[in-house]
């Protein structure tokens, strides 16, 4: 079974741009979380998703989005880039949601940005 | 904000030694997962122990917890080479509406050397 895999692996922008990150979970898992690695801060929660729906969010502010498709691939996105932005960005998918099961989050390679 | 927070930061030891992790939270769990990271990338789950049990192992993994002091260790024992990394403990915690929220901690970072 393919791991969860994430795209691009590396991202260069500038200030005030915008990206799309994608994260494509293991085949059966329906809930994917999105977490924030900075060297900074460690690892912090943004969002998580389980069918298209979003159940939880942490504390970061309106230019980080995201959605779920249909199929479970999920994308965030970040508007307005701000040089605090650079980071790696880890996406985890899980069977079921945080809360129905104790589910194993299953990591991806994440997505490296850098905001020059 | 960080739940759960490791120490030390950084331990070295030399292969064949044990090496042991401690994580403290603040809040009420319903689990507390430990996980390891290979030099930036992504995060793979070691285990999982419930907010009802005490001890755990896995292999050379043995993982305690302490729900009145709200802390638990992870003991790698006869360490190798191959397990330097860094590692993180993540509390489950009931953040509202049906959900649990994974807080992770900022980690250990371990150097086995050989």
């Amino acid at each position: 079974k393919a791991g969860v895999t994430q795209t691009p692996r590396y991202l260069i922008k500038t200030r005030g741009q915008q990206v799309t990150l994608s994260c494509s979970p293991i085949s059966g898992h329906r809930s994917v979380s999105w977490y924030q690695q900075t060297p900074g801060q460690g690892l912090q929660f943004l969002f998580e998703y389980f069918s298209e729906t979003q159940r939880n969010k942490g504390n970061f502010p309106g230019r980080f989005s995201g959605r779920q498709f249909s199929n479970s691939r999920s994308e965030m996105n970040v508007s307005t880039l701000e040089l605090g932005d650079s980071a790696l960005y880890l996406c985890a998918s899980s069977l079921a949601p945080s809360g129905i099961r104790q589910e194993t989050q299953y990591f991806g390679p994440g997505t490296r940005l850098l905001v020059l | 904000s960080q739940q759960g927070e490791e120490d030390p930061q950084a331990l070295s030891i030399q292969e064949g030694e044990n090496a042991t992790m401690n994580c403290s939270y603040k809040t009420s769990i319903n689990n507390l997962q430990w996980y390891r990271q290979n030099s930036g990338r992504g995060l793979v789950h070691l285990i999982l122990i419930r907010s009802n049990e005490r001890e755990k192992h896995s292999g050379r993994l043995r993982v305690t917890l302490d729900t009145s002091k709200k802390s638990s260790s992870l003991l790698i024992t006869a360490s190798r080479a191959a397990d330097t990394a860094s590692y993180f403990c993540a509390t489950a915690a009931y953040s509202g509406a049906g959900s649990y929220q994974l807080t992770f901690g900022k980690g250990t970072k371990l150097s086995v050397i050989p």
